[in-house]
């Protein structure tokens, strides 16, 4: 069964600071895709990336940065020199089919 | 390029009436998925349509709720005889396969059973 788990519930962290938001899954399957998606106090779900399982690649867009381990089963995003426009809900997600597998979510505050 | 779109934003409502949600997804993408999402929880997987053909309901879709998509474009979900437990963010996206298949949000529906 696939499993998502965000251990960090919330953070609290100066502006200028660097964040990361933590992510452990679980899958049987060798073929899966992993997502980050950031929900503002808006509501709506935004996209910030798609991993496959093949492709370990570190990636990088702008300040964002995500760390992608399968020895872990880790898929871990960090943003550097936060703003307070990054203040939000971030979620990580398995997708193994046509469904996705939420975390819980991580609520990350940056103060001014 | 206009994303998802969801009507109503809030719904309240009296425990055990009906209520209906509509979903209208980027316009030519092919799959359309309903979430629900609950206060501190990530979203959970409701159903999910493939131009007209619901594919997939999760054990979470109970008998009181039913989605359709009628011409392969716009959905509406419906809940009958809701319960308090039924308050929730009803979240609706939409992807294009084959593809990136890559969910795109919409800003939901807030329900609250009074």
């Amino acid at each position: 069964a696939q499993k998502v788990t965000q251990a960090q519930t919330e953070i609290s962290v100066v502006e200028k600071e660097d964040v990361t938001l933590d992510c452990v899954y679980e899958t049987r399957d060798t073929t899966y895709y992993l997502f980050w998606y950031k929900q503002p106090p808006s509501g709506e779900l935004v996209f910030l990336i798609r991993r496959n399982s093949f492709d370990e690649q570190n990636e990088i867009s702008g300040r964002y940065s995500w760390n992608f381990q399968k020895s872990t089963s880790s898929f871990n995003f960090t943003i550097t020199a936060s703003q307070v426009v990054d203040s939000a809900v971030y979620f990580c997600a398995l997708s193994e089919s046509n469904d996705m597998r939420f975390g819980a979510g991580t609520r990350l505050t940056v103060k001014p | 390029d206009t994303g998802v779109s969801q009507n109503p934003r809030h719904k309240i409502t009296k425990r055990g009436q009906n209520v209906t949600f509509r979903c209208d997804p980027i316009s030519e993408h092919n799959r359309l998925y309903w979430y629900r999402q609950t206060l501190g929880q990530g979203p959970e997987f409701l159903t999910y349509f493939q131009n007209e053909a619901q594919l997939e309901k999760s054990r979470l879709l109970s008998d009181r709720f039913s989605a359709e998509r009628p011409k392969g474009s716009f959905s509406t979900l419906e809940i009958q005889r809701t319960e308090q437990g039924d308050s929730a963010m009803y979240l609706c996206a939409s992807s294009l396969v084959p593809g990136k298949n890559i969910q795109y949000f919409g800003a939901g529906t807030r329900l609250s059973v009074l």
